[in-house]
């Protein structure tokens, strides 16, 4: 099976504009999951999606948003981008049935805000 | 409150274990994660242990949990220049819902011929 793919890879943005980032799960996981990393606040949960729903969000400001299709594919939006927002985004999926609820991650976007 | 300590760095030599220790604070978490990364990649499952579990080993991982202390411990044995990398240690709070986890900062391990 395929892993999670993530695109782009790299993206550079400038101040003020916006961006969006797109997750392909894993064939058959309809839970997908966004994490930001940064060096100074590590790895921090941002939004989880389940069948187009948005079950849980994290600790982050309106600006960040997302969704999910009906293939399961997502995306997460970051509008007025400040310079705060340069960080790794992980999209991870986990299997429907669970436990133990593990979740795969794809390999990031890393955004820079110039 | 949720909070997961990890060191930072670890140094060993090829083929010794390596031991790499974590503490969390939310006692309802019921499954707690161990995650790889290598330099500009995304996270790698290791392992994980269920909180009614003292110790799961997988290969050359050992994975100790002392739910009384709230203590995790990842042992790698005879590691090699390949388990080079940062690992992160992760909760799943009850509270969280089902996907979110709180991270550790990471244990850089360095491996050394």
């Amino acid at each position: 099976k395929a892993g999670v793919t993530q695109t782009p890879r790299y993206l550079i943005k400038t101040r003020g504009q916006q961006v969006t980032l797109s997750c392909s799960p894993i064939s058959g996981h309809r839970s997908v999951s966004w994490y930001q990393q940064t060096p100074g606040q590590g790895l921090q949960f941002l939004f989880e999606y389940f069948s187009e729903t948005q079950r849980n969000k994290g600790n982050f400001p309106g600006r960040f948003s997302g969704r999910q299709f009906s293939n399961s594919r997502s995306e997460m939006n970051v509008s007025t981008l400040e310079l705060g927002d340069s960080a790794l985004y992980l999209c991870a999926s986990r299997p429907d049935r669970g436990p133990p609820y593990e979740q795969y991650f794809g390999p990031g976007t890393r955004l820079t805000v110039t | 409150g949720e909070d997961v300590e990890q060191s930072l760095f670890l140094s060993v030599r090829e083929g010794d274990s390596s031991v790499i220790n974590c503490t969390y604070t939310d006692s309802s978490s019921t499954y707690l994660y161990w995650y790889k990364q290598e330099p500009g990649a995304g996270l790698q499952l290791l392992t994980y242990i269920f909180s009614n579990m003292d110790m799961k080993q997988d290969q050359r991982l050992t994975v100790l949990l002392n739910k009384k202390d709230k203590h995790l411990s990842l042992r790698i044995a005879d590691t090699q220049t390949g388990d080079s990398a940062i690992y992160f240690c992760a909760e799943r709070p009850l509270s969280g819902g089902y996907n979110k986890l709180i991270f550790g900062a990471g244990t850089r391990l360095a491996v050394h011929p």
